[in-house]
């Protein structure tokens, strides 16, 4: 079954610098997205990851703040810049294969701040 | 922005017994998916629903969709231990692919 992988598994950062987080897939997927999941909370979208252009943000979610590459069909990347203990959170990327209609997610990437 | 309601919050069953969650919208979705995440695991989809009244199974698994489009719901007959988790329905707009609007969750637990 096709695989997706998110790099790190976890991470705990101090405040005030970033981190990259990336989302690796074993085969070519029509779209990407990228979520948060606070503390015992549900899943909240952050943006849509698209192919060569810039994502698209949901509300109360800026590119300053998260910035996201997808530079081709099988790889994105999710910054979270300038952190602070509020970003705390597991963050997901998901996939929509190209044989397939629904989303399927990573593993995720827990983050705490200090 | 949409919200969907989720219902139980949390339930505490005995192994063997069946278990119905729900959930309900004020939108209409083209699509409902329900996911079950595991601790420290990313939510792995269970059962996906994409016409209005239809009703799917998977193993134990059985889940609706509601004829007016704003309603879901997920039963499991029959739960056992590794059945424990969280489980999150989740209601997509538009076509295939497009973003989720999650609920809040039913966390089960199962006495053994």
């Amino acid at each position: 079954s096709a695989v997706i992988s998110q790099k790190p598994s976890r991470d705990i950062c101090q405040r005030g610098t970033s981190l990259t987080i990336q989302c690796q897939v074993d085969s070519q997927v029509t779209m990407m997205f990228w979520y948060r999941q606070q503390p015992g909370q549900s899943l909240t979208l952050i943006a849509t990851a698209n192919q060569g252009s810039e994502a698209t943000y949901e509300s109360g979610f800026v590119i300053d703040k998260f910035p996201i590459s997808r530079p081709n069909l099988t790889f994105s990347t999710l910054t979270v810049s300038n952190m602070s203990p509020e970003d705390s959170s597991i963050y997901l990327c998901s996939v929509v294969w190209v044989t397939r209609y629904e989303q399927y997610f990573g593993p995720g990437t827990r983050l705490t701040v200090t | 922005g949409q919200q969907l309601n989720q219902s139980p919050q949390s339930m505490f069953i005995q192994e063997g017994e069946d278990v119905s969650m729900n959930c309900t919208s004020s939108s209409i979705f083209n699509t409902w998916l329900w996911y079950k995440q595991d601790p420290g695991e990313g939510p792995v989809l269970l059962i996906a629903l994409y016409k209005a009244g239809e009703l799917t199974s998977n193993g134990r698994l059985t889940a609706q969709f509601g004829i007016t489009r704003k309603d879901s719901f997920l039963n499991i007959s029959a739960s056992i231990p590794s059945d424990v988790g969280i489980y999150f329905c989740a209601g997509q707009l538009g076509e295939y692919g497009n973003k989720l609007v999650f609920g809040a969750g039913t966390i089960l637990r199962v006495k053994s």
